[in-house]
């Protein structure tokens, strides 16, 4: 079945350390959305991205998307305590209309 | 403009019984989704309705239905509970299909 991966499970990293998490998926995907969920809370919608090898900043998070549309990564330079919880990619297929999140990538971070 | 509302935020069953959680979505917005958040199996999507319309379904038994009102209110219902449906329901809604999902704060449910 269509299944988004997405690694590592858990980071943690020291304040000021840099953070990346990854998405893949066997089958191209429409767009590629990123959510963050801090402890306690829901998720929040971070971006999407839709066009293949597309690469999006805000502030000290990238976003890109793979060249294929298959595969997509976070990274956030600096890391701060600001920065704790789970992040998830989810990705439409072009197939089908459910959103498939990833399992998420529990970050936290030591000051 | 307000955010996406859930009630109510906990509730405590016991197995073999049923429950009824509410989403109101934001205002203007036709697209409701439901989602299970559970530590080991993370974001499930169980439904998506838009206009009233059941518009996707995930792989949830016949026990998880849903529906969604002309207002674009929705509710979803699970009967027959059993232990493994203590989760956090989390309800979503969107402008429109296959767009940005704002999230409710959820209704945690605990099955005992």
């Amino acid at each position: 079945g269509q299944q988004v991966m997405q690694i590592p499970q858990y980071q943690h990293v020291q304040e000021g350390e840099d953070f990346t998490t990854y998405c893949n998926s066997s089958t191209t995907l429409s767009n590629i959305q990123w959510y963050k969920q801090r402890p306690g809370g829901h998720p929040v919608f971070l971006i999407q991205l839709v066009k293949s090898g597309e690469v999006k900043k805000q502030k000290r998070l990238t976003f890109q998307f793979g060249e294929a549309k298959k595969n997509s990564s976070l990274h956030i330079t600096a890391t701060q305590t600001t920065d704790v919880g789970t992040y998830f990619c989810a990705g439409y297929y072009n197939q089908g209309g459910k959103l498939i999140f990833g399992q998420g990538t529990e970050l936290s971070v030591k000051p | 403009k307000a955010g996406v509302t859930q009630t109510p935020r906990y509730l405590i069953k016991t197995r073999g019984q049923q429950v009824t959680l509410s989403c109101s979505p934001i205002s203007g917005h036709r697209s409701v989704s439901w989602y299970q958040q559970t530590p080991g199996q993370g974001l499930q999507f169980l439904f998506e309705y838009f206009s009233e319309t059941q518009r996707n379904k995930g792989n949830f038994p016949g026990r998880f239905s849903g529906r969604q009102f002309s207002n674009s209110r929705s509710e979803m219902n699970v009967s027959t509970l059993e232990l493994g449906d203590s989760a956090l329901y989390l309800c979503a809604s969107s402008s429109r299909l296959r767009e940005t999902q704002y999230f409710g704060p959820g209704t945690r449910l605990l099955v005992l």
